[in-house]
């Protein structure tokens, strides 16, 4: 089964700054990936998602990068926030249709 | 009221009580899921419907019950739990079931304690 690595370390950065989370897999590269935020005690929300023929996708301040080789998908926030700290994750279909795995996620803390 | 809702939103139940969890999506969507997620663990789903009907089963204990009368409402009916089953119970939706390319819409939770 696919397995998902996300960093379960928080990331402190000071407002402003350039945030870039890892999510990497360890089976098959999927044909897609998503991006959720979660918000302590709320349901994720979702933000992105890249496709496997899509090396880079932009939303605002938000980045997604995905390199099947590397099995690895980067997300940045640039000019990060306060109103950014939260968990982030990543999701992969895995099996069938619209079953999504998800990984830990990361927790994310924008200082001023 | 928009989005998917969860209630109740806190509950706590001793192991020999029966209790409902319901969830009421307003998107129109067709496809409806129950996760769970307990700390310091992923998400972890639990059932699927599609069209009310159940498309997914996650080897879930008997001891969760899922009921999906229709496109909008799913309800997850729990007895005899164990005290790990204490958890934030997240139901979602999503277009439909046919492809994970649609994004999942979560309701806030239920933070279920099993005492």
């Amino acid at each position: 089964s696919q397995k998902i690595e996300q960093n379960s370390e928080a990331l402190n950065i000071q407002e402003g700054k350039t945030a870039t989370l890892t999510c990497n897999y360890t089976n098959y590269s999927p044909a897609y990936l998503q991006w959720y935020r979660q918000d302590p005690g709320r349901g994720p929300v979702f933000l992105l998602l890249i496709r496997e023929n899509e090396k880079e996708k932009r939303k605002e301040r938000l980045k997604v990068t995905f390199d099947t080789t590397l099995k690895q998908s980067l997300f940045h926030i640039t000019a990060s926030q306060p109103a950014d700290s939260a968990t982030y994750l990543c999701a992969l279909p895995t099996g069938t249709a619209s079953k999504l795995t998800f990984g830990t996620g990361t927790r994310l803390q924008v200082t001023l | 009221e928009t989005g998917v809702t969860q209630t109740p939103r806190h509950l706590v139940m001793g192991m020999t009580n029966k209790k409902s969890l319901k969830c009421e999506q307003h998107l129109g969507h067709n496809a409806m899921y129950w996760y769970k997620q307990s700390a310091k663990k992923p998400l972890e789903l639990m059932f699927v419907y599609n069209f009310k009907e159940q498309t997914e089963n996650n080897s879930v204990p008997s001891r969760f019950s899922p009921e999906c009368p229709n496109s909008s409402h799913l309800f997850l009916h729990l007895h005899t739990l164990q005290p790990e089953d204490s958890a934030l119970y997240l139901c979602a939706s999503s277009q439909d079931w046919t492809s994970a390319t649609y994004e999942q819409y979560f309701g806030p939770g239920t933070r279920l304690t099993v005492t």
